[in-house]
């Protein structure tokens, strides 16, 4: 079975200041890897994913997540993040083509301040 | 809009009520998912539905029934329900079980 780790449940930063969301899996054979993005009473919307190919992978709002299959990571990060991206962010794993449906971690809640 | 639609958004509710939530997509997919969200706690899947057969149910209690029509409809029939139940419910489908799932708004549920 899949495990999603998101290492820090809240994550408090500066306006304009980079950030890193941690996201840590386990599964024994290979994944599709995804980050959503939630704002406060609205459902999850996709950032990101990675199915296959280049391992650094961009989504919409200037985010962007390294695959690194060796330490089993899928981090998000933004250079410069806007008062705009106060949200709760999930990390998803699901194994490739397979009949199991998509695992969730836990969120992590950025609130960034001005 | 993610092409996942749920009515309504807010519901307010009293114990001895029954209340339908309703979720519809036309994306074409074939899996489609309720999950609860309570304040301060984990995503939590309750129901999968896959090509309209229900596949997962996740120690749900009774009080939640489930209905999947056709692969473009999804409801959850509400009765007798508890405080704790309050929650954002959130309605999901994706192209298969293993494709990226694309949410609706959710509906706020308030049980007095």
């Amino acid at each position: 079975a899949q495990s999603v780790t998101q290492l820090d449940s809240q994550v408090p930063v500066f306006e304009e200041a980079p950030v890193e969301l941690r996201c840590n899996y386990s599964s024994s054979v290979s994944v599709y890897l995804f980050w959503y993005v939630q704002y406060p009473n609205q459902g999850l919307q996709l950032l990101l994913k990675y199915l296959s190919g280049s391992t650094l992978v961009k989504g919409i709002n200037g985010f962007e997540a390294e695959f690194n299959k060796s330490q089993t990571s899928f981090h998000l990060r933004k250079p410069s993040v806007h008062i705009s991206d106060t949200a709760e962010y999930f990390c998803a794993v699901v194994p490739q083509g397979g009949s199991e449906k998509l695992v969730f971690g836990k969120g992590t809640k950025l609130t960034v301040n001005p | 809009e993610t092409g996942v639609t749920q009515t309504p958004r807010h519901l307010v509710m009293g114990m001895t009520n029954k209340k339908s939530l309703k979720c519809e997509q036309h994306l074409g997919h074939n899996a489609m998912y309720w999950y609860k969200q309570s304040a301060k706690k984990p995503l939590e899947l309750m129901f999968v539905y896959n090509f309209k057969e229900q596949t997962e149910n996740n120690s749900v209690p009774s009080r939640f029934s489930p209905e999947c029509p056709n692969s473009s409809h999804l409801f959850l029939h509400l009765h007798t329900l508890q405080p704790e139940d309050s929650a954002l419910y959130l309605c999901a489908s994706s192209l298969a079980l293993w494709a990226e799932a694309f949410f609706g708004q959710g509906t706020r549920l308030t049980v007095v």
